[in-house]
């Protein structure tokens, strides 16, 4: 295991549901991250956040809602979304705010919205 | 545009046999390059990491090379094994006014008995 945790595993939705995605890191680092995968498809970086605090936003729908209330806790709150937002979900943590450090990932979350 | 491309988009192997992924990237300037191994199911995993001034770089039976004047990385995987079936991910590190990590959509290695 990699140290860095992430629940549900597998969510279904419908478009008018809300619904949140949870990572948890056990690695002390200071850096968190959300991506998106979808099939085929390079990884999407979405948001990133130091210290709690987000550094960067990627031009991520307003219906994707971050949340770091520690370094060691990242949601993803999610509401109204479409079909197409469909994917894996994977939360990732680094040592610090640099992508000279290698970020370690969970297993993440697929998110089916019908 | 920074981009990285890799190749093959999939590869069926016999257990046991060698195989060289490629990964050729435009990113510049150019900070390092890894290679991340993502099994069914889980997350990617750090395999190696090589900055500019590195040409190779081994974890095990994995063998990464960089050619940072033809802008090119390849892994090349020795004595395959069942264990070695999962998607392979190039992911170069850009250093423009601020770093940024530009994806390959990954390699698929399917190794068969």
């Amino acid at each position: 295991e990699t140290g860095v945790t992430q629940t549900p595993r597998h969510l279904v939705m419908g478009m008018t549901n809300k619904k949140s995605l949870k990572c948890e890191q056990h690695l002390g680092h200071n850096a968190m991250y959300w991506y998106k995968q979808s099939a085929k498809k390079p990884l999407e970086l979405m948001f990133v956040y130091n210290f709690k605090e987000q550094t960067e936003n990627n031009s991520v729908p307003s219906r994707f809602s971050p949340e770091c209330p520690n370094s060691s806790h990242l949601f993803l709150h999610l509401h109204t979304l479409q079909p197409e937002d469909s994917a894996l979900y994977l939360c990732a943590s680094s040592q610090d705010w640099s992508y000279q450090e290698t970020q370690y990932f969970g297993p993440g979350t697929r998110l089916l919205v019908l | 545009k920074n981009q990285v491309e890799q190749s093959p988009q999939s590869l069926i192997i016999l257990e046991g046999k060698n195989c060289t992924l490629q990964c050729n990237y435009t990113v510049s300037p150019f900070s390092n390059l890894r290679w991340y191994k993502q099994d069914t199911g889980r997350g990617p995993v750090s395999l190696t990491i090589m900055t500019f001034s590195e040409n190779t770089k081994s974890n095990g039976r994995y063998t990464a090379t960089l050619d940072a004047d033809t802008k090119q990385s390849s892994l090349h995987i020795t004595a395959s094994q069942l264990s070695d079936s999962a998607s392979y991910i190039c992911v170069v590190t850009g250093m423009d006014s601020s770093y940024k990590l530009i994806f390959g959509s990954g390699t698929r290695l399917l190794v068969r008995p």
